[in-house]
């Protein structure tokens, strides 16, 4: 398909346990975002990755959420030692580029993680 | 800092009646964009509307339009002739020129009622 992908869909994990969520942006999209939405909440920022320049990880909640982007597309988001207060919905956007004001992000359908 | 505020948690309208979803944002930087989200119970979220900070008209997109107050620094959504099928949250979101963050309002909740 043309449009952002996450994987898996849902992610049903114990505490303690490390998880790795997916997404696979537009094809040719240089920019990608990672955001957390609460049950109920707005949308977390957590990270963002921009071609090949260092990503802007002022949005991570703490040293247990890692993300990496290989070869400027995929990107994985590995939480460790997983906490119940992790578990939310776990949304990928990704846009043509990220140095414009037009930016319109374009959303997966998100990953719903429930720490038991 | 940036912040949006969505002062409306829920919203209820009549089919075929229009309805206004408020927004306000607070920023210092001189070029922003502004945007809406639909996000369906299913989860994904859809791009509804775009307005740049220095565009002189009000940004329209079918039965959706932007009323941009800039003085005031707010965004409202206006859906025209609502549909069973515009039911969902809504969400306001801004990105500063060149910048790398795009802040999210908390949402307004719209019940189209038949």
């Amino acid at each position: 398909g043309a449009g952002v992908s996450q994987s898996p869909s849902n992610k049903v994990t114990e505490k303690g346990k490390d998880v790795e969520l997916r997404c696979d942006p537009i094809s040719g999209h240089t920019a990608l975002y990672w955001y957390r939405q609460s049950l109920g909440q707005g949308l977390e920022f957590l990270i963002y990755f921009q071609g090949n320049s260092a990503p802007d990880k002022s949005g991570l909640p703490s040293d247990r959420f890692s993300a990496e982007r290989t070869g400027g597309s995929v990107s994985t988001l590995t939480i460790q030692r997983t906490q119940q207060e992790d578990s939310a919905v776990y949304l990928c956007a990704s846009t043509p580029t990220g140095y414009l004001a037009k930016n319109i992000q374009y959303f997966g359908a998100g990953t719903r993680l429930s720490v038991l | 800092a940036q912040k949006i505020t969505q002062t409306q948690p829920g919203m209820f309208v009549q089919e075929k009646e229009a309805v206004t979803l408020d927004c306000t944002y607070d920023t210092s930087d001189p070029s922003y964009g502004l945007f809406w989200y639909k996000q369906p119970s299913s989860g994904e979220m859809i791009f509804l509307i775009y307005q740049g900070s220095y565009d002189q008209q009000n940004a329209t997109e079918g039965r959706y339009s932007l009323n941009f107050q800039k003085a005031r620094k707010s965004a409202n959504l206006v859906i025209s002739a609502s549909q069973l099928g515009d039911s969902a949250m809504y969400f306001c979101a801004m990105t500063p020129q060149g910048g790398n963050q795009f802040y999210f309002g908390t949402g307004t909740s719209l019940t189209v009622i038949p």
